[in-house]
């Protein structure tokens, strides 16, 4: 089955810095989905790659797939007190399977 | 547009007994999945349905059951509760085919 590593674990950021979250898969990837959780609430969707080398934007968020889609990165730029959350990638496999979740990164932003 | 709701929001229970959780998908959507997830985890695959059937299930045991109804609504059964199943469930829903999940806020369950 695969499975998604998700590093760090946890970041403090200061407001302003910029910062990346990394996933990698045990397989190769068919389709990545990062979504965002506040704490002890449901998940937001981000953002979605399927292709190799693939890049996506939206606000100050940027995913990427690389070219052997087998890691992504979620890259945040200024990061504000809003981006503060759990940010948790998932993947899925041809055939319409269930979405597989990482362990989640902790993200804090501090003023 | 309401997206997907989830009640009760948090519930409290004995091991032993059982709890049904309750989920409305969001306009538009007909497959409604479920998911587990633990303190500091990630969420874990309970099942999914679509056409008022189970279409696929995780490595959850038999305690754990669902129904869809006619209006793509779904209920979460789960008997014997042990207190490993205390946890936030999520439910999501997505158009047939889609694999962009809406999810709701959660059921938080306790088990004491």
């Amino acid at each position: 089955s695969q499975e998604l590593e998700q590093s760090p674990q946890s970041l403090i950021v200061q407001e302003g810095k910029n910062l990346t979250i990394n996933c990698t898969s045990s397989k190769t990837l068919y389709g990545l989905y990062w979504y965002k959780q506040k704490y002890g609430e449901g998940l937001i969707f981000l953002m979605m790659l399927q292709k190799g080398g693939e890049e996506k934007s939206h606000e100050k968020i940027t995913a990427k797939l690389d070219e052997k889609k087998q890691q992504s990165s979620l890259h945040i730029t200024a990061s504000q007190p809003s981006h503060a959350g759990i940010y948790l990638c998932g993947a899925d496999s041809p055939g319409n399977t269930p979405l597989v979740f990482g362990k989640g990164t902790r993200l804090s932003v501090i003023a | 547009d309401a997206g997907v709701t989830q009640s009760p929001t948090h519930l409290i229970k004995t091991r032993g007994q059982q709890v049904t959780l309750r989920c409305s998908p969001k306009s538009g959507h007909d497959t409604v999945s479920w998911y587990q997830q633990a303190l500091g985890q990630g969420p874990q695959f309970i099942f999914q349905y679509y056409e008022e059937e189970e279409r696929q299930r995780g490595n959850f045991p038999d305690r754990f059951s669902g129904h869809q109804f006619p209006n793509y609504s779904s209920e979460l059964n789960v008997n014997a509760l042990l207190l490993g199943d205390s946890a936030l469930y999520l439910c999501a829903s997505s158009r047939s085919g889609a694999n962009v999940l809406t999810f709701g806020a959660g059921s938080r369950l306790t088990v004491l």
